[in-house]
């Protein structure tokens, strides 16, 4: 079973340009969330999108989008770069269903695409 | 807001020796807690998890315990190897009033280093 791809591995990108990238997650899953890695900040959370809806959001400015397809396919846009954007980009899957209390499942992660902003 | 500190890193050991990496938690409700490794240059993988309290999770030699009077889940080991060298983070998901579908909340990392 192929694990969850990310694409591309690395960027390079100039300020105020914009970017996108991209995920695909295991197969059956319905579930994509997406989390910036620096090392300041740690990991934090971008947005969970699940059926082609987001569901939920981090704190980031709104420069930061994304999307789901209906093959569960996951995009995540930031536009107007700033330095401050560099960082590694970590997509996850996960079986999550809709409502109940403990539906906690598995978040299997991608290696990742580690932006750089010059 | 839900929340999860690690222990002041980094940690470094010597091979056969006994390793613990304190978490503890804050959070509304009863969240799922998990064990996640990074390698260099790698995404993270699942360690091991526990959905409720006094679970243990263990997998390849690790363990923890979900302690929920403590709000707590270290990670034990009790003989690391070199192969063990990796960034480790405690984090958890808590859907309590069903708004944090699909987010996980980690701790800031602890940097393991396993000398021969």
């Amino acid at each position: 079973k192929a694990g969850v791809t990310q694409t591309p591995r690395y960027l390079i990108k100039t300020r105020g340009q914009q970017v996108t990238l991209s995920c695909s997650p295991i197969s059956g899953h319905r579930s994509v969330s997406w989390y910036q890695q620096t090392p300041g900040q740690g990991l934090q959370f971008l947005f969970e999108y699940f059926s082609e809806t987001q569901r939920n959001k981090g704190n980031f400015p709104g420069r930061f989008s994304g999307r789901q397809f209906s093959n569960s396919r996951s995009e995540m846009n930031v536009s107007t770069l700033e330095l401050g954007d560099s960082a590694l980009y970590l997509c996850a899957s996960s079986l999550r269903g809709t409502g109940g209390a403990k539906r906690n499942t598995e978040a299997f992660f991608g290696q990742g695409t580690r932006l750089t902003v010059v | 807001g839900d929340s999860v500190t690690q222990m002041e890193g980094p940690v470094t050991l010597s091979e056969e020796a006994f390793l613990t990496i304190n978490c503890t938690y804050t959070a509304t409700g009863y969240p799922s807690l998990f064990w996640y490794v990074q390698y260099p240059g790698e995404g993270l993988q699942l360690l091991l998890k526990a959905t409720k309290a006094d679970d243990k999770g263990s997998n390849k030699g690790f363990e923890a315990t979900y302690r929920k009077e403590t709000t707590s889940f270290h990670l034990e080991k009790g003989s690391v190897q070199v192969s063990d060298s990796a960034v480790y983070f405690c984090a958890l998901t808590n859907n309590a009033g069903g708004t944090s579908y699909g987010k996980l909340t980690f701790g800031q990392g602890t940097i393991l280093t396993v000398h021969p």
